[in-house]
């Protein structure tokens, strides 16, 4: 079955810094693979999209890059607040969702 | 907006007890889930529902079981409380089935069994 590897539990960024988080796959090239946001103590909230056949995604401040060969996406905030302080999580579809267990962000003012 | 609506955000019951939890959505989504998420092991599905009355057994649903009497509510129950039931319960809500739809998730149950 398929594993998701969020390789970074934490990462410590200072503001105004580019943010990259990479989310990793083992086995077959998922269709699409979702990124979500969560602040503790509350649930997951969708941010982008990403399908197979799109290299590259935007969406004002985030960028997602799908990468199948490398069985990879990476997940940039540029120009990063430290409101962009949060765990990310990224879901691909097997069946349903499975997600993830996150990278914490944490950006330093 | 997606609402997603859960009956309470802290819950403490004790070891045996059943527990419900309730879980709305208001945009008539036709699939709902049941998660648990706890430390270092992520988001487990414990129960989803495709359709009113029908669900389906997710990673984890041994001392779970689910109702779903109506389309926009999705109820998690425990049968008898155990320890290891103490987490976070976080239940969401997508469009339809198998198609690239995002979930919408409530804002969490944090329950703690003693």
């Amino acid at each position: 079955s398929q594993k998701i590897e969020q390789n970074s539990e934490a990462l410590n960024i200072q503001e105004g810094k580019t943010a990259t988080l990479t989310c990793n796959y083992t086995n077959y090239s998922p269709a699409y693979l979702q990124w979500y946001r969560q602040d503790p103590g509350r649930g997951p909230v969708f941010l982008l999209l990403i399908r197979e056949n799109e290299k590259e995604k935007r969406k004002e401040r985030l960028k997602v890059t799908f990468d199948t060969t490398l069985k990879q996406s990476l997940f940039h905030i540029t120009a990063s607040q430290p409101a962009d302080s949060a765990t990310y999580l990224c879901a691909l579809p097997q069946g349903n969702l499975i997600f993830g267990k996150g990278t914490k962000l944490s950006v330093k003012p | 907006d997606v609402k997603v609506t859960q009956s309470s955000r802290y819950l403490v019951k004790r070891t045996g007890e059943k527990v419900f939890l309730e879980c709305v959505q208001d945009m008539d989504h036709e699939n709902m889930f049941w998660y648990r998420q706890d430390p270092g092991l992520g988001l487990r599905l414990i129960y989803f529902s495709y359709d009113v009355k029908m669900k389906e057994k997710g990673d984890i649903p041994e001392g779970y079981s689910v109702s779903r009497e109506k389309k926009e509510r999705f109820s998690l129950i425990l049968e008898s409380a155990s320890t290891n039931q103490t987490s976070m319960y976080l239940c969401a809500s997508s469009l339809a089935f198998g198609a690239t739809h995002e979930q919408y998730f409530g804002p969490g149950t944090r329950l703690t069994v003693t």
